[in-house]
């Protein structure tokens, strides 16, 4: 069965700190790994990674695929308290009359002041 | 461009009673996919179109639920009749060509709670 699973599950930190979310899956005919970000509501697109050690950078937000590994990491440097929200990680299964994407319970992120 | 838009924000109900959710994708996306979201089991993929057409929808939880896509630009899901752990929140999103190789578009939700 196809699974997307993230880690920590929760974690808090205060402004200024770097963190790393990380997100390892089992696709059987993957094709690209995703992050959203979850404020309040809909989840808003970050990041598609479909090439192994490419990194895809914006701001201070930067992220990596290791498709030997099968897992992906989200970098967050000098955190600020707008960056608090539920990161999600989804990988895209792409074969045959499969076209769609599975996604990970979410890493809660709380920054402090 | 509006965006994925979905109807009701938010839905109050009593078990037993049908509950119908309404999404409008966004105009030339030919996929559109909902999901639903809990605490315990995050974001679930309940069921996608392509060009109105279901194509999975191995993720329904049972018989209850039931999704259409009578045209491009509506699509409904229903609960019927609704329990009180079918409250979450339900996502419409929608893509160009697939979620696999595309971002998807997300809908505001609905929040679903049945008493």
């Amino acid at each position: 069965e196809d699974k997307v699973v993230q880690s920590p599950l929760s974690l808090v930190v205060h402004e200024g700190d770097t963190v790393t979310l990380n997100c390892s899956y089992e696709v059987t005919n993957f094709r690209s790994l995703l992050w959203y970000k979850q404020e309040k509501k809909a989840p808003t697109f970050l990041f598609m990674l479909t090439s192994s050690g490419i990194e895809k950078k914006s701001g201070r937000l930067s992220s990596i695929l290791d498709k030997k590994e099968l897992f992906s990491i989200l970098n967050i440097t000098a955190t600020q308290t707008g960056d608090s929200a539920i990161y999600l990680c989804a990988s895209g299964d792409y074969g045959g009359a499969t076209n769609k994407l599975i996604f990970g319970t979410g890493t809660l992120l709380a920054v402090q002041p | 461009d509006a965006g994925v838009i979905q109807s009701p924000r938010h839905e109050v109900t009593e078990m037993g009673q049908e509950v119908t959710l309404r999404c409008k994708p966004i105009s030339g996306h030919d996929y559109l996919f909902w999901y639903r979201q809990t605490m315990m089991r995050g974001l679930e993929l309940l069921i996608y179109f392509n060009n109105n057409v279901p194509i999975d929808d191995s993720g329904m939880p049972e018989d209850r639920f039931s999704a259409k896509m009578p045209n491009a630009s509506f699509s409904t899901l229903k609960i019927q009749p609704s329990e009180p752990r079918d409250s979450a929140v339900y996502f419409c999103a929608s893509s160009k060509t697939g979620g696999a190789g595309e971002k998807l578009f997300f809908g505001s939700g609905t929040q679903l709670s049945v008493l």
